[in-house]
């Protein structure tokens, strides 16, 4: 029984170019969560998901990115036009319903480098 | 504002010795509360939870939280520290309507041999 997958987990890019990051939750959860990972900041909650809906995107950027989680495949956040301040570890978590009381489930993140 | 904080970067605690990391939070209604801990190049693990109930709760590892109404708190706290419990934790909680977890900004737990 897998955990929540994330790929890659090492993705280098130059600025300008675009980043997709990938995340399947674990199975039997239709719920999404994408945390961004700063040195010194903590976690930044980005946006929540279920299939085929943004629940809450109240933490992401305005402008490059993007998240889905469609009927079929894994969640992804896309970011377009990479700068270095993009460069962090993105966290993918997921749960069976709604976070509430249910402990979220993290993958091992996938860490932008934007040289 | 929904929030949590961790008012430590870091705690240096000697093995053996009991440790505390604090977290305080602030949240309309009712808390939910976590304590995650995150090991170097990992995602977060879940280590204990507060719903309701007893204020004392017990989690994995040997790790406990006790959780405190008036003071707003939710500190974690081991009896005995092991250097194997060096890493970064997290406190967080559920913002209730707005259905989401958010996250203190860590504490770096170092445990000295």
């Amino acid at each position: 029984n897998a955990g929540v997958m994330q790929n890659p987990r090492h993705l280098v890019r130059r600025r300008g170019q675009e980043a997709r990051l990938r995340c399947s939750p674990m199975k039997g959860h239709s719920h999404v969560y994408w945390y961004r990972q700063l040195p010194e900041e903590g976690l930044k909650f980005m946006v929540y998901l279920q299939k085929e809906n943004i629940i809450d995107e109240s933490g992401m950027p305005k402008e490059r990115f993007s998240a889905e989680f469609p009927k079929e495949g894994p969640s992804i956040l896309r970011i377009q036009q990479v700068v270095r301040g993009d460069s962090a570890a993105y966290f993918c978590a997921s749960s069976p319903q709604g976070s509430g009381a249910n402990v979220l489930t993290f993958g091992a993140g996938s860490r932008l480098t934007v040289l | 504002a929904q929030s949590v904080a961790q008012p430590e970067d870091q705690v240096n605690v000697a093995e053996g010795n009991p440790l505390t990391v604090k977290c305080t939070y602030s949240v309309s209604g009712n808390p939910y509360l976590f304590w995650y801990v995150q090991y170097p190049n990992r995602g977060l693990q879940f280590l204990l939870k507060y719903i309701t109930g007893d204020n004392l709760v017990k989690g994995s590892y040997g790790f406990e939280a006790e959780f405190n109404k008036s003071q707003t708190s939710f500190h974690l706290k081991k009896p005995s520290a092991l250097v194997s419990d060096s890493a970064l934790y997290f406190c967080a909680v559920w913002t209730g309507r707005d259905d989401k977890i958010i996250f203190g900004k860590g504490t770096r737990l170092h445990i000295l041999p």
